[in-house]
């Protein structure tokens, strides 16, 4: 009965490869998010999704694509990955829209590692 | 954007309490503040939110001066499982910021 889950929790690949993360809740909530935790272990949103829609887009490089096929699934599809894309990578989601009382509940995170 | 400043780490033993301070200088009126909770290889896990005065749960409790530039986490009678860093939070998502946070060790 996990809230938040990801796929896969590790990824090892060669620069240049195409990989994706899956996402999924089973919270029934409206917003889903993807963020970056650096080696520095700062916590960075990347994009947003409300009901399917982008809502928030920070500045990343557009190799990075999410994709949202329903409410409940928030993929994020990496395109010719390079060393600095090397990090853990969670999924949260939110009842809310995210605002200011909105509270999120993360995955697991998956660790990507760019060789 | 609302900014906060934390203590990098702490120490702390077991059964003691302890409090952890965030500064939020730039509050909005209508910001919230919330505390999340990160263990090694997880992801954050909320603990606590409020907007004023003191709030209280199971897990922590919040305290938060009349000026709303601070805040203070407090945590009863830690224990090892406790060891984990903790984020303060300010404003919506979108404007939020996971700073460094504040590694608390907690030791027998």
């Amino acid at each position: 009965d996990t809230a938040v889950s990801q796929t896969p929790k590790y990824l090892v690949t060669q620069m240049g490869n195409d990989k994706s993360i899956k996402c999924e809740q089973n919270l029934g909530h409206d917003t889903m998010y993807w963020y970056k935790q650096d080696s520095k272990k700062f916590l960075k949103i990347m994009f947003s999704y409300n009901n399917k829609e982008l809502i928030i887009n920070e500045t990343v490089p557009n190799r990075f694509s999410p994709k949202s096929p329903d409410k409940a699934h928030l993929n994020l599809h990496i395109n010719s990955l390079e060393l600095g894309d090397s990090a853990v990578y969670f999924c949260a989601s939110s009842q809310g829209w995210g605002g200011r009382t909105d509270t999120q509940y993360f995955g697991p995170g998956t660790r990507l590692t760019v060789l | 954007l609302a900014k906060t400043t934390q203590p990098i780490s702490m120490d702390s033993y077991e059964g003691q309490e302890v409090n952890i301070t965030c500064s939020h200088n730039n509050i909005a009126t209508n910001d919230y503040i919330t505390w999340y909770q990160q263990f090694p290889s997880q992801g954050p896990r909320f603990i606590i939110q409020g907007y004023k005065t003191k709030v209280t749960n199971e897990v922590a409790s919040l305290f938060i001066p009349a000026d709303r530039k601070s805040s203070t986490l407090s945590l009863p009678r830690v224990s090892l499982s406790d060891t984990a860093v903790y984020y303060c939070l300010v404003g919506e998502v979108g404007d939020m910021r996971f700073g460094a946070g504040t590694r608390l060790t907690v030791k027998p």
